[in-house]
């Protein structure tokens, strides 16, 4: 149980265009859903937290108008890097937690690299 | 100010001897405790939890301590095996889902064969 999906695995787009990461639970209602952002050799960034229903909350220097978070369902929420740009290339990785646990479980990652 | 700390970046050891992996953290808030192991460009995978209402949770080869009045929590590994080599890091949390999980900047394991 608790399999969490992330379509796609990796995406390569060009400058300026919009790419949107789905992050699905596969086995269990996610109340919450997180993404992240991992940099070579660097520890899990958390970018912002949504709950079903509610807009996302944005960690301190994160950019809501770039990074689109969608939680529209107990099952899904997507992320949309909007006019990307190569400093945008990294490994977003989104979580799901169910009501009342602690646990969360991650998705594979998605590769996005921008040329 | 870093919350959740893993002092030390990597940790080397032998197959078959005892992997410990240590964390602190400094918010006395926290209750609930997490590890997860992590392989390159995937994500991170749950291992094992431990509330503040114990000091101990084992679970096969995996096991947590946990010290509360030092602030501190560890991760035993026995034995170790080449598999278990990746990134291990330790996450804190408190009160029932109701709060964002503080992660640790990992451990990277070497098991050698």
């Amino acid at each position: 149980g608790a399999v969490v999906s992330q379509h796609p695995s990796w995406v390569i787009c060009k400058s300026g265009t919009s790419v949107k990461i789905e992050c699905r639970s596969l086995d269990f209602q996610a109340t919450t859903m997180f993404w992240y952002r991992q940099f070579p050799k660097q520890s899990l960034m958390l970018m912002a937290t949504s709950n079903e229903g509610s807009k996302a909350t944005y960690e301190q220097g994160v950019e809501k108008d770039k990074f689109l978070i969608n939680h529209a369902s107990l099952t899904l929420s997507t992320l949309t890097v909007t006019s990307a740009h190569p400093e945008d290339s990294s490994f977003y990785i989104c979580s799901a937690r169910g009501s009342g646990v602690n646990e969360q479980y991650f998705g594979p990652g998605t590769r996005l690299t921008v040329t | 100010d870093q919350q959740v700390k893993q002092n030390s970046p990597s940790l080397s050891v032998q197959e078959g001897r005892i992997s410990i992996l240590n964390c602190d953290y400094t918010n006395s808030m926290f209750d609930y405790f997490l590890w997860y192991k992590k392989y390159p460009a995937e994500g991170p995978t749950f291992l094992i939890s431990i509330s503040s209402i114990k000091d101990k949770n084992e679970d096969g080869r995996f096991t947590v301590f946990l010290n509360k009045s030092a602030k501190h929590l560890s991760l035993h590994i026995v034995p170790s095996q080449p598999g278990d080599s990746a990134v291990y890091f330790c996450a804190a949390t408190f009160g029932r889902g109701g709060f964002k999980t503080i992660f640790g900047a990992g451990t990277r394991l070497f098991v050698k064969a």
